[in-house]
């Protein structure tokens, strides 16, 4: 099955730059989403087909898509912006699949 | 687009728990219609996918045999029914929307709170 690998977590303070990884096995052929979820909340959707953002989402968040990795950068972090933070592909065998997330904690 | 669940579930083991999610402000049957879990302070868990127009569905390994996706057009609603609970299957389960394998998990709903316990 396919598998995808984020690093568990990651800390910025307010006004730097925060860059979270997702590798997996040539993940650059295939498409990944980004999404932000609160504490107590549902998951939202930031990023998708790699680098494109919903309606209503900052154009501080950014992604991109390459080789084995894809990256959700978030630029001029913000207090509002601690979360947790997962990747997601589709893959033909294994269909919807998750990282395991990546908690960003602002300093 | 808002996708509505039903409320908290409390199971013992054995049983088996049926979830439902409402979809309002589109289309039912034009967008698939995808399951997640969510145990405490774990990640996110894909479980299974259904296409409300055709009633095709689609499992994750994990939970094949246990887990049964159906919908009603008519009241424009999904279901999500596992069976054999365990205290492993205590998380919390959402429901969202999938227009394209391209396109993510656009909208969610609120989640609903399954504990298994004897």
């Amino acid at each position: 099955s396919y598998e995808l690998t984020q690093s568990p977590s990651l800390s910025v303070s307010p006004g730097q730059t925060a860059s979270i990884t997702c590798s997996g096995d040539q993940l650059g052929d295939k498409y990944t989403c980004w999404y932000q979820q609160k504490p107590g909340q549902s998951p939202v959707l930031v990023i998708y087909q790699d680098t494109k953002r919903p309606s209503g989402i900052p154009e501080r968040f950014s992604g991109s898509n390459s080789g084995n990795t894809a990256t959700l950068t978030i630029s001029g972090i913000q207090a509002m912006d601690e979360a947790d933070y997962y990747c997601q592909a589709w893959d033909s065998s294994s269909f919807v699949v998750f990282g395991g997330g990546t908690k960003l904690t602002v300093l | 687009v808002q996708l509505v669940q039903s409320g908290a579930e409390l199971k013992k083991p054995g049983a088996s728990v049926k979830v439902s999610c409402k979809a309002s402000g589109y289309t039912f049957s034009t967008y698939d219609i995808v399951w997640v879990r969510q145990a405490t302070g774990q990640g996110l868990e894909w479980m299974g996918w259904m296409n409300p127009y055709s009633g095709n569905t689609g499992y994750a390994q994990k939970f094949q045999g246990r887990v049964t996706l159906t919908r009603n057009t008519s009241i424009s609603t999904a279901y999500m029914d596992l069976s054999s609970l365990r205290s492993e299957d205590t998380a919390v389960y959402y429901c969202a929307r999938f227009p394209t394998v391209t396109s993510g998990l656009d909208s969610w709903g609120q989640g609903t709170l399954v504990t298994v316990s004897s």
